[in-house]
């Protein structure tokens, strides 16, 4: 299994702005995940972000709207661009230490004004 | 492209019964898992129960139980005895198996389920 943490656990900005939402594991691990959950929605998958390469992102997201680092194997952020209210979602990421089972961070909530 | 359907948006159960949730998916993948995943009200995703598509049994964690048809592309899951702890939103998943690929572990989730277990 896999402890993860996220930063902020939530946060209310401004259009136009950008937050940078942080992710930790408590092991090493090769990829992470970043999912979008829109209010009362599904979970979309934005990207995907192994270390020491470029993340890769799923169709209908760009790098320049939600840039991710990925500096190590335990560490990786997502950050939310030039924000509008449509962007107002639970932000979410994830590890497969071992296996093929999923372990999802806590999600942060983003609401954008 | 994988999608996953699931055509209850809400269901409702006494404490102490059974519950099924329905899902299907479409894929030309052979060989995939599929996955319930509960949300509650924290938000944290916890996984239910996990299914490997080459495995005819069906798998089973407790009180929970899922009805796998590969041939009609189904995957329900069943909740016995619910309990009040249960009232969560359930996703239904599907990940295809690329050893070594970069696409593995990317998982297509359903639209959801909330559950609601009453007293």
């Amino acid at each position: 299994s896999a402890v993860i943490s996220q930063k902020p656990s939530r946060d209310i900005c401004q259009r136009g702005t950008s937050l940078t939402i942080q992710c930790q594991v408590d092991s090493q691990v090769t990829m992470m995940f970043w999912y979008r959950q829109q209010p009362g929605q599904s979970l979309t998958l934005i990207a995907t972000a192994n270390q020491g390469s470029e993340a890769t992102y799923e169709s209908g997201f760009v790098i320049d709207k939600f840039p991710i680092s990925r500096p190590n194997l335990t560490f990786s952020t997502l950050t939310v661009s030039n924000m509008s209210p449509e962007d107002s979602s639970i932000y979410l990421c994830s590890v497969v230490p071992a296996g093929v089972e999923q372990f999802f961070g806590p999600g942060t909530r983003l609401t954008v004004l | 492209a994988q999608t996953v359907t699931q055509s209850q948006p809400e269901m409702s159960v006494q404490e102490a019964e059974t519950v099924t949730l329905s899902c299907t998916y479409d894929t030309s993948e052979n060989n995939y898992y599929l996955f319930w995943y509960k949300q509650p009200p924290s938000r944290q995703m916890i996984l239910v129960i996990r299914q490997e598509a080459y495995k005819q049994q069906n798998a089973t964690e407790n009180r929970f139980s899922v009805n796998f048809q590969k041939a009609a592309k189904s995957f329900s899951l069943k909740i016995s005895d619910s309990q009040l702890g249960d009232t969560a939103m359930y996703f239904c998943a599907f990940m295809k198996h690329v050893a070594g690929g970069t696409s593995y572990g990317k998982l297509t989730f359903g639209q959801g389920t909330i559950l609601t277990v009453h007293p």
